[in-house]
């Protein structure tokens, strides 16, 4: 158990349908990040938030946003889906943030679009 | 050509082999990271590298910041070894991760 949790597990939803990812990172840490692991492309990364400023912006689409809460939980908002977004969402954390430091990932919410 | 390339893609070896995988990539990084990602899906960090090489247990990690290159080397393999193994590099502000490798250690 890394210490990081993400909900749900499952979703499944409709193209054009918007759905919430949460995430709550371990104890302590300060830095989340999201990815986006589908068949086709691999693990991609997706944003950094570091104490509830917006670090690092990777390949994420405008149709979907973040933010991190002063709780430090974050949450991944993804709209207008449709069926490309289908995919494994992980979220990890880490404790400063730097890209260097480990990370430590949670279980995953599998988002199938249909 | 993808900024970071793993190889091989798919490997099956025999319990108690000695396994590497490589990972070689073309950008400037600050840090390497590998990743096991079991069958179910949970990933797991096993090793952060800017320098040398690193040891926990079975797994070895190396890397050489001149040629672009690591390894992860596996000692005496098990079944439970088994999983995609990942290598991920961070440049500026990203993570950028290779395809993985698949590995599976037969009985």
């Amino acid at each position: 158990d890394s210490g990081v949790t993400q909900t749900p597990k499952h979703l499944i939803t409709a193209t054009g349908q918007r759905v919430t990812l949460r995430c709550s990172p371990r104890s302590g840490d300060l830095s989340v990040y999201w990815y986006q692991q589908s068949l086709d492309q691999g693990l991609q990364f997706l944003i950094q938030y570091y104490n509830g400023e917006e670090r690092a912006k990777g390949n994420i689409l405008e149709r979907f946003s973040a933010q991190q809460f002063p709780d430090l939980h974050s949450e991944l908002n993804l709209s207008s889906l449709e069926l490309g977004d289908s995919a494994l969402y992980f979220c990890a954390s880490s404790a400063q943030g730097t890209g260097a430091d480990t990370q430590y990932f949670g279980p995953g919410t599998r988002l199938t679009v249909l | 050509k993808n900024e970071v390339e793993q190889s091989p893609q798919n490997l099956t070896a025999q319990e108690g082999e000695f396994i590497t995988i490589n990972c070689s990539y073309s950008v400037g990084i600050s840090a390497l990271h590998w990743l096991q990602q079991h069958p179910g899906g949970g990933i797991v960090s096993l090793f952060m590298l800017s320098s040398g090489k690193k040891k926990h247990g079975r797994l070895i990690a190396t890397i050489n910041i001149q040629e672009k290159h690591s390894s992860l080397h596996i000692t005496a393999s098990h079944p439970r070894d088994s999983a995609v193994y990942i290598c991920a590099v961070k440049t500026q502000g990203n993570l950028i991760f290779g395809k993985g490798t698949k590995l599976s250690v037969k009985p």
